[in-house]
């Protein structure tokens, strides 16, 4: 079974520029998230969808984030224009249903100058 | 206060101790539980769901006091292998909270 896929894998930007994410989430998983991870912390959810719908995005920066899942299969996650607060690393993770568990991509390492 | 809560650690043990981690979550009507592993640079991956029950799988056992809102990792004869962050995970209304992981090393 084919994972979760992510890229690009690593993105060095600096500050004021714009960047985006693509994920493919595992076939068939209705529920696609998004977090974000800094160095020494745990991943904080930015956006969940529940198929082309939007379920929880009550973290997502919404001045400069945004992400959308067209057709219900894969998502892409836009900064614009990033901060260097943003570094950090952007998961994408896909679930059967949304109380399943998570399956993750490898991420995508982010570091704004 | 943080919804999930683990100690930071690092724990350094010795190959073949026994180390156990908890996690304490906040929302009393939380619905399902995991430990994730985190691997230096890569991706959470699962390692266990955690039933009410306690469940084993191997060296590694998980449990959950819904009355004392925790949960617990415990690991028998250590390997270097599972060097690694152990992440905790609660669930509701399909939301994940993560802790922030507690990070093991495990010593020849």
């Amino acid at each position: 079974e084919a994972g979760v896929a992510q890229s690009p894998r690593y993105k060095i930007i600096e500050k004021r520029q714009s960047v985006a994410f693509w994920c493919n989430p595992i076939s068939g998983h209705a529920t696609l998230y998004w977090y974000q991870q800094i160095l020494g912390q745990g991943p904080k959810l930015l956006i969940q969808f529940q198929n082309n719908g939007v379920v929880d995005d009550s973290q997502l920066p919404k001045d400069r984030f945004s992400a959308e899942r067209l057709k219900g299969v894969d998502s892409t996650l836009k900064i614009q224009p990033a901060k260097l607060e943003d570094s950090a690393v952007y998961l994408c993770a896909s679930s059967l249903e949304a109380n399943e568990k998570l399956f993750f991509g490898s991420g995508t390492q982010l570091s704004v100058l | 206060r943080k919804e999930v809560e683990q100690d930071p650690g690092p724990f350094n043990v010795p190959e073949g101790a026994t180390v156990a981690f908890n996690c304490t979550y906040s929302n009393s009507a939380s619905q399902s539980f995991f430990w994730y592993r985190q691997d230096c640079r890569k991706e959470p991956k699962l390692l266990m769901s955690v039933y009410s029950s306690g469940n084993e799988d191997g060296r590694f056992t998980a449990q959950l006091n819904r009355a004392s809102q925790y949960i617990s990792l415990l690991i028998r004869d250590s390997k270097l292998s599972d060097s690694a962050t152990y992440l905790c995970v609660v669930k509701y209304m399909g939301k994940s909270t993560f802790g922030d992981g507690t990070t093991l090393t495990v010593k020849p």
